[in-house]
């Protein structure tokens, strides 16, 4: 069955330092998601791409997230400088297309010491 | 105020109990409707989604919407152990497919 693949699963940093995340879809869907999710709160979207354009980042904090999917298949986020309050599960999602059913990744847990 | 609220629970019941989720929302424009479900330390995986008014059944899961007073709600039969996960309720625009906006979801514990 295919799945959303996210590395690493667990990351722990310390801040000010830079992190990445990476995300591979399942084949074929078009649009892919990242959310953030801090603890005990339901995910919050970051970024939506369609193929390799931004949809939305409206939420992403652009002096310090960044996010790229360059060829419209795989996806990186990206930290930098790390802070305490990004401490979060970092889920990617993918869907065929933006009116489809979303699939979840298992998602990238960050701890900023 | 968020958009989508949601009682954190946690929420406790024997095993072959109903149990009652709800959400509520706010800004009813071109909306659309979904719980999820999330065992620990995983990501979400979609339960049901809804477009209208009414009851949508799937097995041992009913998902109401009651577009009116803005409340929506998911019942599960006979629950199992297996069914103690953190259920989020979601709800989306039409006219920005894609966008997600997330309640804090609800911790449910079904016992033996």
């Amino acid at each position: 069955e295919a799945e959303v693949a996210q590395s690493p699963r667990y990351k722990i940093t310390e801040k000010s330092q830079a992190v990445a995340f990476w995300c591979d879809p399942i084949s074929g869907h078009a649009t892919l998601y990242w959310y953030r999710q801090i603890l005990g709160q339901g995910p919050e979207l970051l970024v939506q791409f369609q193929d390799e354009s931004v949809v939305d980042d409206s939420q992403l904090p652009k002096d310090r997230f960044s996010a790229e999917r360059l060829k419209g298949v795989d996806s990186t986020l990206k930290i930098q400088p790390a802070e305490l309050g990004d401490s979060a599960m970092y889920l990617c999602a993918s869907s065929l297309n933006q009116r489809n059913e979303q699939f979840f990744g298992p998602g990238t847990r960050l701890t900023v010491l | 105020q968020k958009e989508v609220e949601q009682d954190p629970g946690p929420l406790s019941v024997p095993e072959g109990a109903i149990v009652s989720l709800n959400c509520t929302y706010s800004n009813s424009a071109f909306q659309y409707f979904m719980w999820y479900r999330q065992y620990s330390r995983k990501g979400p995986e979609l339960l049901m989604y809804t477009y209208s008014s009414g009851n949508k059944e799937d097995g041992r899961f009913t998902a109401q919407v009651d577009k009116s007073s803005k409340y929506i709600s998911l019942f599960i039969r006979d629950s199992q152990p297996s069914d103690s996960a953190t259920y989020l309720c979601a709800k989306g625009r039409t006219d920005s497919w894609g966008k997600l906006q997330f309640g804090a979801g609800t911790q449910v514990v079904v016992t033996p």
